[in-house]
């Protein structure tokens, strides 16, 4: 069984439209993130949710909203999408509180191309 | 940036030679750990060593951290080709609750 997982794998889309990105994990985790990853393989934390709390907002534009509807998930939801958003996005799971000292497993990411 | 950096950016050897691969950071840590990515696919959790730790190991890998320089090196003995990923080193700052990835090395093995 998949212990991170994400839906859909590929997302082509058209320039102002509003998309969502879902990411599931069943390791029992605490916390969850969302992370973007660009051509150059630059891989920065986007935000992190701990027991449905937001924790950590980076500078992301608002137009990126994480939702948590229970600790199990974490969905992401984009508005306006614009070109600069290509990019594979990861989500991942932790045991513990956010950027402690757990590993963090990561979904097989889901490539974002915006046209 | 807080970000580290990896270097080499790329690094192609023959199966069997040892692979090093070292990450410069910049503030002080918490904890350092190494994951590898395989082309198109999420990151894999290798090894964590912590700010007290110098050298540990597991299995075919080797990671040492001087906390002096800010630096780690992760080292792959015997290396195989299915060890051609990308490695990317991270960083748990003592302040804060950031998570701060490297900038990856791309590692070719040839069979």
């Amino acid at each position: 069984d998949t212990a991170v997982s994400q839906t859909p794998k590929y997302l082509v889309t058209q320039m102002g439209n509003d998309k969502s990105i879902k990411c599931e994990q069943n390791l029992g985790h605490d916390t969850m993130y969302w992370y973007k990853q660009d051509s150059k393989k630059f891989l920065k934390i986007m935000f992190s949710y701990n027991n449905k709390e937001l924790i950590i907002n980076e500078t992301v534009p608002n137009r990126f909203s994480p939702k948590s509807p229970d600790k199990a998930h974490l969905n992401l939801h984009i508005n306006s999408l614009e070109l600069g958003d290509s990019a594979v996005y990861f989500c991942a799971s932790s045991l513990g509180p956010p950027m402690g000292t757990d590993t963090q497993y990561f979904g097989p990411g889901t490539r974002l191309t915006v046209l | 940036s807080q970000q580290g950096e990896e270097d080499p950016q790329a690094l192609s050897i023959q199966e069997g030679e040892n692979a090093t691969m070292n990450c410069s950071y910049k503030t002080s840590i918490n904890n350092l750990q190494w994951y590898r990515q395989n082309s198109g696919r999420g990151l894999v959790h290798l090894i964590l060593i912590r700010s007290n730790e110098r050298e540990k190991h597991s299995g075919r890998l080797r990671v040492t951290l001087d906390t002096s320089k800010k630096s780690s090196s992760l080292l792959i003995t015997a290396s195989r080709a299915a060890d051609t990923a990308s490695y990317f080193c991270a960083t748990v700052p003592n302040t804060g609750n950031q998570f701060y990835f490297g900038t990856g090395t791309s590692l070719t093995v040839i069979p």
